[in-house]
């Protein structure tokens, strides 16, 4: 089945202790890309990765990075996580080219909670 | 600035009342515009894709047209199961493949 897997799906921790989410994806999508969602404001990109070793900021990168080292995978990694990094974090993952038509496929979600 | 707008933020329907979502959007040069359904703690569903003004795609009940500043989400007769959220995304040229979302419209529908 062609999935986009995100873990965990909730996580609380405190503020500064570094965490990672994982995703994954079994369509050999090259673009990848992680969007937080928050009341309000909608689905807003963080980072995103054209393919492997290349990855680029979105709107609202401070704070996170994230590694591209197989085509598979794209981890997000707050180095020291701060309250105002609460929200509901997807990845995605598409077709890169097709005129940009190509769908955008997302994981369940991990629900973040930084005290 | 890009932007997509959607409204209303809510709306409540009788089971069987047909209705419409909008979405507005300014960008440069539109690739593609996307209409995606959201459960409650659950990811985006894709729906739709329209590229072009007067494009129309259906699906069950949803009907989805665009022209060249907005598009419609057309609900005919809805169902319980049609409450979600729904969002609008548009993807520009030039932007590789990045969506811009709307706040999105958040649908029930009771019996």
């Amino acid at each position: 089945e062609a999935q986009v897997t995100q873990n965990p799906r909730y996580l609380i921790t405190v503020t500064g202790k570094k965490l990672t989410v994982t995703c994954s994806q079994n369509m050999n999508h090259e673009y990848m890309s992680w969007y937080r969602q928050d009341p309000g404001l909608g689905l807003r990109q963080i980072y995103y990765s054209m393919n492997v070793e290349v990855t680029d900021k979105g709107d609202v990168p401070e704070g996170y990075k994230v590694s591209r080292k197989e085509k598979r995978n794209f981890p997000l990694i707050l180095e020291s996580p701060s309250p105002n990094q609460t929200s509901l974090y997807f990845c995605a993952s598409s077709f890169q080219g097709q005129g940009g038509r190509a769908e955008a496929f997302f994981g369940q979600g991990t629900r973040l909670t930084v005290v | 600035e890009d932007q997509v707008t959607q409204s209303p933020e809510a709306l409540r329907l009788q089971e069987g009342e047909s209705s419409s979502l909008n979405c507005s959007y300014t960008v440069s040069g539109l690739r593609g515009l996307f209409w995606y359904r959201q459960d409650p703690g659950k990811g985006p569903e894709f729906l739709f894709t329209l590229y072009s003004a007067g494009e129309e795609k259906e699906k069950e009940r949803l009907k989805a047209t665009l022209t060249k500043k907005e598009s419609f989400l057309h609900i005919t007769a809805p169902k319980p199961e049609d409450s979600a959220t729904y969002l609008c995304a548009v993807r520009e040229s030039g932007g590789y493949n990045k969506l811009i979302f709307g706040a999105g419209t958040r649908l029930a529908v009771h019996p």
